[in-house]
């Protein structure tokens, strides 16, 4: 059964630029969470999708949006870049029909460098 | 807005020794608490999922503990291994999923 699958797996910008990630879920899952990690902070949770819905969001700016796709697959978008953009953006499927117990699965994440 | 607290924050463990550490929270209603391992250059993977004041989970040497009255829960892991060298986050799920900063666990051979 595959994983999680992130792309792209590192990737770098200037300042100003837009980026869009990508999340392939664990088959059969339909939640999936975004989250951002970036040095000395632990994973801040930016949003949640389940079924193409937007469930919940982080306190992120509203440069950061995100969408889900009938096969549950993910996207999300920062418009105008920013230096402390430069993260490690995680991605995490799961299970669970409601915003319940279901673990996270997680991909391999994509490094985004913003110079 | 709940606030998850993770100690201590890096830990020295002889291998073979027996640690824990704590996860805090405020004490109020949530879905779950999740612990999840994060070794270097892999991803964070689930442990446990908790719901419940009093449930005691338990995989292999690692185990944990919650206790909602009073707002924590425990991982212990007996024995330590160099394998287990890692970072280890807990994880409150309510409308929103709220990490803690985690605790870094070096075993020392």
């Amino acid at each position: 059964k595959a994983g999680v699958t992130q792309t792209p797996r590192y990737l770098i910008k200037t300042r100003g630029q837009q980026v869009t990630l990508s999340c392939s879920p664990i088959s059969g899952h339909r939640s999936v969470s975004w989250y951002q990690q970036t040095p000395g902070q632990g994973l801040q949770f930016l949003f949640e999708y389940f079924s193409e819905t937007q469930r919940n969001k982080g306190n992120f700016p509203g440069r950061f949006s995100g969408r889900q796709f009938s096969n549950s697959r993910s996207e999300m978008n920062v418009s105008t870049l920013e230096l402390g953009d430069s993260a490690l953006y995680l991605c995490a499927s799961s299970l669970n029909q409601g915003p319940g117990t279901g673990e996270l699965f997680f991909g391999e994440g994509s490094r985004l460098t913003v110079l | 807005i709940l606030n998850v607290e993770q100690s201590p924050q890096s830990l020295h463990v002889q291998e073979g020794d027996s640690t824990n550490f704590t996860c805090s929270f405020p004490s109020s209603n949530f879905y779950a608490l999740h612990w999840y391992r994060w070794e270097t250059a892999k991803s964070p993977e689930a442990l446990f999922v908790m719901t419940l004041n009093g449930d005691e989970k338990k995989k292999g040497r690692i185990s944990a503990t919650l206790n909602t009255k009073e707002g924590y829960s425990y991982l212990y892991i007996k024995g330590s291994q160099p394998e287990d060298s890692a970072t280890y986050l807990c994880a409150l799920r309510d409308d929103k999923i709220i990490f803690g900063k985690g605790t870094r666990l070096h075993i020392l051979p």
